[in-house]
């Protein structure tokens, strides 16, 4: 099955709305990542957080490790928020790689 | 602090050729990481180096090799390229590496083309 199952897949905003992006992962988890990928391919660290919440600026994320998810609150966006969204999780069942989801392609309209 | 540096940016090759591509990490960093990602596959784990020693591989075939020297510097080589080697090759680096509790920082990138 899927390791680390990301939703939606893609999300169409007007600037200004708030988001919510989900990642499920397979298994017990002690490294889960968001990471922003911009349109010139570039991927930036978001949050490290294996587990509670944190929050930078308009972005906040919370893991609840024991339900094995992990949420992404993007608040009034921007059209520089545009991009895709990865989750990334380390996977003990998976030999300790860290194993990303296939993204969420966000397009934040002006 | 430099960021995670990867040379060069772009390249162009044919099918049958090699190529070396190289990342530099964040200073004090020991462990770096390789990925590949491609349209179809996404973000794909291809290994992991941690002060010299392949820590993790994952499942791609023999052709693609790596080796880290003592300043922590990476290398990552594929030999007879196939068009399918078309991706993003992209690194990361770490203070303790992809176990330890701590994030993993990426590079910017090297787009290979293969014609």
């Amino acid at each position: 099955g899927i390791q680390v199952e990301q939703s939606p897949p893609d999300l169409i905003l007007q600037e200004g709305a708030n988001s919510t992006l989900r990642c499920n992962f397979s298994d017990s988890v002690n490294n889960l990542q968001w990471f922003h990928q911009n349109p010139w391919g570039q991927l930036i660290n978001l949050f490290y957080i294996p587990s509670g919440t944190k929050q930078n600026g308009r972005l906040s994320a919370t893991t609840v490790a024991t339900e094995r998810y992990s949420l992404l609150y993007i608040s009034s966006s921007q059209t520089t928020d545009s991009g895709v969204y990865f989750c990334a999780a380390l996977l003990m069942e998976y030999g300790n790689k860290l194993v990303f989801g296939a993204g969420t392609i966000l397009r934040v309209k002006s | 602090k430099a960021g995670v540096t990867q040379t060069p940016r772009y390249l162009i090759k044919t099918r049958g050729q090699q190529v070396t591509l190289s990342c530099s990490p964040i200073s004090g960093h020991r462990s770096v990481s390789w990925y590949q990602q491609t349209p179809g596959q996404g973000l794909q784990f291809l290994f992991e180096y941690f002060s010299e020693t392949q820590r993790n591989k994952g499942n791609f075939p023999g052709r693609f090799s790596g080796r880290q020297f003592s300043n922590s510097r990476s290398e990552m080589n594929v030999s007879t390229l196939e068009l399918g080697d078309s991706a993003l090759y992209l690194c990361a680096s770490s203070l303790g590496g992809v176990r330890s509790n701590q994030p993993q920082h990426f590079g910017d990138g090297t787009r290979l083309s293969i014609l």
